[in-house]
């Protein structure tokens, strides 16, 4: 099973608003209400941030939303801030007990 | 404060087997699936396997499939992994993750433990 796709990198300045796609197939994305995110900063296990395609856990600012339209995902940040910066992994439930993630990507706040 | 302690990584040799435990601090460890997630240096994150609450149901990932087993002792609140036959490709740092509700979410992660097979 290949893994979902993400584009490998993103960027932005303070302030502004970036948004990280996330492609799957109707097999896993398009299939089931079950997108997360997550958060990983370097040397870092990963966060959730977003689960069950746009619901944030308590903690985390509402800066970070999401979505899903047919197969792709969708992560956006607004009011970009410095400590966003960091690896961004979309995840879903793939049928039959699975689990797939995406490839990451690398978000840079310029 | 919920927790989860890996340990048991190491450097192996190919061919070799490795036991990885996962500890559970600070909740109900037998009403919750868990998961094994590994990240290969540099690389994404890779679902490795999941137990379901009571243990009662496995499944994994195809990479692994027959080289790794997932047990859970909820009696000392301990989730598995047992490795055979160690590729160089299973090089990675393994989470333990604890599924949120009954979405595959992850919202508890351990620290990570490093397995580098050579």
């Amino acid at each position: 099973q290949s893994a979902l796709t993400q584009t490998p990198s993103a960027s932005g300045s303070p302030g502004q608003s970036v948004t990280i796609s996330c492609t799957g197939t109707s097999s896993d994305i398009g299939g089931y209400e079950s997108v997360s995110w997550y958060q990983q900063h370097p040397g870092r296990a990963p966060k959730l941030i977003i689960h069950d395609v746009n619901k944030r856990p308590s903690g985390v600012p509402d800066r970070f939303s999401a979505s899903k339209s047919g197969n792709t995902a969708s992560l956006t940040v607004s009011g970009l801030q410095a400590a966003d910066e960091a690896d961004y992994y979309c995840s879903s439930y793939a049928g039959s007990d699975t689990v797939i993630f995406g490839g990451g990507t690398i978000l840079t706040v310029l | 404060q919920v927790q989860l302690v890996e340990s048991g990584g190491g450097v192996v040799q190919s061919g070799s087997s490795l036991r990885l435990s996962c500890v559970d601090s600070g909740f109900t460890f037998g009403t919750y699936g868990m998961h094994w997630v590994r990240q290969a240096p540099g690389k994404g994150l890779e679902w490795v396997a999941l137990i379901w609450h009571d243990g009662s149901k496995t499944n994994y990932a195809e990479s692994v499939r027959g080289r790794v087993t997932i047990s859970r002792d909820t009696s000392k609140k301990t989730l598995f992994l047992q490795m055979d036959s160690l590729r160089v490709d299973d090089t990675a740092v393994y989470y333990c993750t604890r599924e949120g509700g009954d979405t595959s979410h992850m919202d508890v992660w351990g620290k990570g433990t490093t397995v580098i097979v050579s």
